[in-house]
């Protein structure tokens, strides 16, 4: 399973735009990236996933460049209640979802 | 269908007490994982099942730890001899079973706080 790097802590003003980069270099040919958002004393909630190039849902976009070996979650005019901590996965689901999580990205935003 | 639930929310028990968790999927998901998470801490997988098989354990899952899905829905995780050092959330989760390489979501439950006194 593919290991991932991401910084530790971000803090942000309501309204701004957060991009978060996540580093993983060993990243397979097969793996999809996923990106989970936990709030205190919840489980880890489903942000957006994206194999290659660009995804956009209603809440994200997720940026992957040509080699995958770094994606960014951008969160478009946050807001106090992202405050959360965001984790980047790796993994190709054929084994079933026993990606690796790491510590996360605690982002604050301040009003 | 409301998601996947736990049961209990919180446990406080005595070092040395068995306890037990329990874990309702999303009903029609295949597939069901546990995880411990600590504080600061990301979700660590422990083990997880397709339909009522177990098909992984975690090197973290020690021997007083054992997990059950009977009958390939509900599945409950239990530690006997609880130590301080299991004091953390246990979360479960289920998920669709993915096919031709295609990663799935998980789905997460809010977990059990479990504290060891």
């Amino acid at each position: 399973l593919a290991k991932t790097t991401q910084p530790i802590s971000m803090d942000s003003y309501e309204g701004q735009e957060v991009n978060i980069t996540c580093s993983h270099n060993n990243i397979a040919t097969n793996d999809y990236i996923t990106w989970y958002q936990q709030f205190p004393s919840q489980g880890p909630r489903f942000i957006i996933q994206g194999y290659k190039t660009k995804v956009t849902n209603e809440v994200a976009s997720l940026f992957i460049p040509a080699d995958r070996k770094s994606s960014t979650l951008s969160l478009p005019r946050v807001s106090l209640s992202d405050t959360a901590v965001y984790y980047c996965l790796v993994g190709d689901g054929t084994g079933g979802f026993k990606t690796i999580f790491g510590a996360g990205t605690r982002l604050f935003v301040k009003a | 269908d409301t998601g996947v639930s736990q049961d209990p929310r919180h446990k406080i028990t005595k070092r040395g007490q068995n306890v037990t968790f329990r874990c309702d999927p999303i009903s029609e998901h295949n597939r069901l994982y546990w995880y411990r998470q600590t504080l600061g801490q990301g979700p660590e997988f422990l083990t997880y099942f397709q339909n009522e098989a177990q098909l992984e354990k975690s090197r973290l899952l020690s021997d007083r730890f054992s997990a059950e899905r009977p009958k390939g829905s509900f599945s409950t995780l239990e530690i006997q001899r609880t130590e301080q050092g299991d004091s953390a959330m246990y979360l479960c989760a289920s998920s669709p079973l993915g096919g031709d390489g295609m990663n799935t979501e998980a789905f997460f439950g809010q977990g059990t706080r479990l504290t060891v006194v």
